[in-house]
């Protein structure tokens, strides 16, 4: 059972637009929220995290949202770039342990 | 320059034969962690661990096998007894560990594609 579900596998937009990253989870004791960048065969890269106390968190172009009576959180990138170009994976931390999403393709077109 | 390597980035090995990948960090992160990947999955934990001399199973455990005798290094062993050894693993590590500060940011090493033919 999928405790942390991105349902858009892919999601395509403009450059200079923004891009809506979307996640949902399940398990009410997810107390730290993170978004992690991968390109194909490389590590992931941390991009950006929030505590289940916040429910806004911003760095640069990154902002992410937390709504934790709806068990989602999303990231916000804005302006995007075609070098955000990758897959994000949003993740979530209880007991010290992470438990990720499978992924959103984001294409972002010049 | 600190972080974490993984080598080989490549890795090729006849079915029935164990294989042990290795990850390295300079961080002097407490815990440290590995991953298995599979096309259009997420990341699965295999096996954490929060300080030396100690490990813990991940949600996939089954086939594998860790050790953590040094705080700089968590090799992983794929055995003969994993079903699909065939994926991309990735090694992470973390501050947090038992002295009670705690961070959930973990960084990632390169991976390391395992074939198993």
């Amino acid at each position: 059972d999928q405790q942390v579900k991105q349902n858009s596998p892919s999601l395509s937009v403009q450059e200079g637009r923004i891009s809506i990253l979307n996640c949902d989870y399940t398990n009410s004791m997810f107390d730290y929220f993170l978004w992690y960048k991968k390109y194909p065969a490389e590590g992931p890269t941390f991009l950006i995290s929030i505590s289940s106390i916040k429910d806004k968190n911003e760095d640069g172009r990154f902002t992410v949202f937390l709504n934790k009576s709806a068990k989602h959180l999303s990231l916000h990138i804005v302006p995007s770039q075609p070098g955000d170009s990758a897959v994000y994976f949003c993740a979530a931390g209880s007991n010290y342990k992470l438990t990720f999403g499978k992924g959103t393709l984001l294409t972002v077109n010049p | 320059d600190g972080g974490i390597t993984q080598s080989p980035k490549y890795l090729f090995r006849k079915e029935g034969q164990n294989v042990t990948l290795s990850c390295e960090q300079n961080l002097n992160h407490d815990a440290m962690y590995w991953y298995r990947q599979d096309p259009g999955q997420g990341l699965r934990l295999i096996y954490y661990s929060q300080i030396v001399n100690d490990f813990q199973k991940g949600d996939i455990a089954e086939g594998y096998s860790v050790s953590r005798e040094k705080k700089e290094s968590f090799p992983l062993t794929v055995t003969s007894a994993q079903k699909n050894p065939t994926a991309f693993y990735l090694c992470a590590s973390s501050k947090q560990g038992t002295s009670g500060t705690s961070s959930y940011e973990q960084y990632f090493g390169p991976g390391t594609r395992l074939t198993v033919t």
